[in-house]
Order: structure tokens, then sequence, then C-alpha cells
């Protein structure tokens, strides 16, 4: 069946530091793909979206390319700042008729930015 | 704008009570989902539904029940429960249900059964 495999957390890295979250998929047919964040206590909410291959997903300095020929859709950001902690989780979603587009999602990725 | 809420927010149960989780959006979206979150892994689908009156199980549907009288609300029922249900559960609206949907999620259930 589909899935999402996320690299494990968590992460830590400094103030300033560049941050890659390697996200890798399997799946069937043309998949949506999504990076959703997790604050503190907080629900998830959509970071970026990708629908269709070569689609590059950018929002709040964080960006992710749709790869089909790797099935990858790593997130990228140049310069993380504290307010970055958070959980991570790269998810894919397909419309299937009838049925709503729901969402597999990956186990999280845990990133803590220190000052 | 509310978008989508859940409440309670923390719950504490002991094994064999029921109780019932509440969530209600104001989007007017179709589509309504209930995942649960287990620590250090990603969120699973239990329930879901495309519309007033139509709901279907998704991955780990054993042990809840929902119904979907209003576009509004989607309510999770626990019957009996049990310490394996102990999670974080969240709610979640969408759209189109679309492939490329965005879903918007509540802030989430903290539940634990004891």
């Amino acid at each position: 069946g589909d899935s999402v495999t996320q690299m494990e957390g968590p992460v830590t890295l400094s103030e300033e530091a560049f941050l890659t979250i390697n996200c890798t998929y399997t799946a069937t047919g043309y998949p949506s793909l999504f990076w959703y964040v997790q604050y503190p206590g907080e629900g998830l909410q959509l970071l970026l979206k990708a629908t269709k291959a070569d689609d590059k997903g950018s929002n709040k300095g964080f960006e992710a390319t749709y790869r089909k020929e790797t099935t990858s859709f790593h997130l990228e950001k140049g310069s993380v700042q504290v307010s970055d902690s958070a959980v991570y989780f790269c998810a894919l979603s397909k419309r299937t008729y009838n049925q709503g587009g729901k969402l597999i999602f990956g186990q999280g990725t845990e990133l803590s930015v220190k000052p | 704008n509310a978008g989508v809420t859940q409440t309670p927010k923390f719950r504490i149960l002991k094994i064999g009570q029921s109780m019932t989780l509440q969530c209600t959006q104001d989007m007017n979206h179709n589509y309504m989902y209930w995942y649960r979150q287990d620590p250090g892994m990603g969120l699973k689908l239990i329930y879901y539904s495309v519309g007033a009156g139509i709901t279907d199980k998704g991955e780990v549907p054993n042990g809840y029940n929902v119904s979907r009288s209003t576009t509004e609300d989607f309510p999770l029922r626990l019957e009996l429960a049990a310490p394996s249900q102990t999670s974080v559960y969240f709610c979640a609206s969408s759209y189109q249900g679309s492939g490329g949907d965005i879903q918007y999620f509540g802030a989430g259930t903290r539940l634990s059964v004891l």
C-alpha cells in the first residue's frame, strides 16, 4: 500500500543553520505531496504542498520539490530560526472516487533550534 | 473565523467508560476526518465522511463509531474505552476532498485511558 517515510528525529540545529528533512514515498498513480507542521500544543497546519512532478512548494522560507524519479519530497530551509522548532510531517494524498483526499503521514520529525 | 473546533482538550477515562469527542467546523466543508496520533508516529485515519449522512472506515476504526447528521459536526464515539485508545485525536476538514486539497486541523483532544 501507499506509504511515507521520513528521516528520524529529533534534529537539533543552531539558529541560522541549513535544514534538510528527508521524505520519500511509495504510491501508485499521481499523489499530491504535503508538508504539515505541528507547533507545541497545537494541531497540524499546512506548510507547503506540490500536486505534480517537478512542482516546488514554498512558504515561510521552506521549500520542497516533488521528485517523481526519486519518489522524494525533501524539506529545506536555508536559515532556521528558534521559532521553527516544531514537528514536521510529510504526507501524501490521492483522490479516490467518493472517498475524499485521505492523507497518509510519515512518522514526523521533531526539529529543535537552539539560539 | 473559528475553523475546526474540538472539545474537550483533555480527558482521562477509566477502562470501560464511554465518551464522545466533539468536532465542529464553520467553513462549510463537505469532507471531515478523524485521526489519532500516537507518540513517535504519524497520524492514522480512524473514520472519514464525505458529507452529511455518509461515513466510512479509515485505517484504524476498531473501537470507534462516528455519525454525521449535519455538515458542521462530526463526533467520534468511544464505547468501551481501552488503554490502547490512549492517544491524541485530531479532527480535520477539507472542501473538495481532491488529492491536492488542504485539510484544516483542530487543536486536538488528548485522551488517557487508565
